[in-house]
C-alpha cells in the first residue's frame, strides 16, 4: 500500500522569507502523480501544485515550487516570499496514474509571522 | 472553483439516525468521490463513482453507502450514524480534461453525531 509521510507537524516562517515543507512517500509504482494542497481555516482544499512522476523538471507555480527526487521518493514544497495568506495546513498527496484514490499525508501546519 | 455544491454544509444528528449528504455538480464530470477528514489523518477516501450506478469502495467505506442515479448527484448515506462518523466530509471530482488526473474538492460538510 502506498503511504505518504509529512514529518513536520508544524512550521513557521517570517513574512517575505522562504520555507520548505517535506514529504516522502512509499510506492512500488513507476507512473504516478504528486500534489500539494493548501487548507486555510475555511477548510477549503485548494490545489497548490502538481508533479507528474515521469517529468524530471520540477513543477513551479508562481511563488511555489517543488523539489521532486524520484529515487529518494521525496517531494518537498518550497514557498518563496512567504505571505500572511500562506498560513494554512498543507497536505502532500499521491495518486497512481491508473488509480482512483488520492492518498494524503497527515499535513503540516504553516504559520507565517509578520 | 470545482463547480461542486455540497448539502447540507452543517448538520447535527443523533446516534442511530440515518443521514444523507448530497454532492451536486453541473459540469458532467464522470468521476466523483467522497472523502472524510479527521485530525491526524488528512483525507481518506470513503467511496467513489465512475459513472451512473457505477461505484466502488475506498479506504474507509464501512458504515457508509453511496448512490449515483444521475450524473449530477452523488449521495453519501450513513445508515445508522455513530459518534465515530463525526467528521468533515468532502465531495470531489476529476474533470475529464484534468491534467494529472487532478482531484478538486468541494467546500465540505460538517457532520456532528451526538
Amino acid at each position: 500500500a502506498q503511504t505518504v509521510t509529512q514529518s513536520q507537524p508544524e512550521m513557521s516562517v517570517q513574512e517575505a522569507e522562504t520555507v520548505t515543507l517535506s514529504c516522502t512517500y512509499d510506492t512500488s509504482e513507476s507512473d504516478y502523480y504528486l500534489f500539494w494542497y493548501k487548507q486555510p481555516p475555511s477548510r477549503q482544499m485548494i490545489l497548490v501544485i502538481r508533479q507528474e512522476a515521469y517529468k524530471q523538471q520540477n513543477a513551479t507555480e508562481n511563488r511555489f515550487s517543488v523539489n521532486f527526487q524520484k529515487a529518494a521518493k521525496s517531494f518537498s514544497l518550497k514557498i518563496s516570499d512567504s505571505q500572511l495568506g500562506d498560513a494554512a495546513m498543507y497536505f502532500c498527496a499521491y495518486r497512481v496514474s491508473a488509480g482512483n484514490m488520492l492518498t494524503f499525508g497527515g499535513g503540516t501546519r504553516l504559520m507565517v509571522k509578520p | 472553483d470545482a463547480g461542486i455544491t455540497q448539502s447540507p454544509r452543517h448538520k447535527v444528528t443523533e446516534t442511530g439516525t440515518p443521514v444523507t449528504l448530497r454532492c451536486h455538480q453541473t459540469e458532467n464530470h464522470r468521476y466523483m468521490y467522497w472523502y472524510r477528514q479527521d485530525p491526524g489523518h488528512g483525507l481518506r477516501l470513503i467511496h467513489y463513482s465512475y459513472g451512473v450506478k457505477d461505484t466502488d469502495k475506498g479506504e474507509v467505506s464501512d458504515g457508509y453507502s453511496v448512490s449515483r442515479s444521475k450524473t449530477e448527484d452523488f449521495l453519501l448515506t450513513l445508515e445508522s450514524a455513530t459518534s465515530s462518523q463525526t467528521s468533515v466530509y468532502f465531495c470531489a471530482i476529476t474533470p475529464a480534461r484534468a491534467s494529472g488526473n487532478t482531484i478538486y474538492f468541494g467546500e465540505g460538510s460538517w457532520l456532528t453525531v451526538v
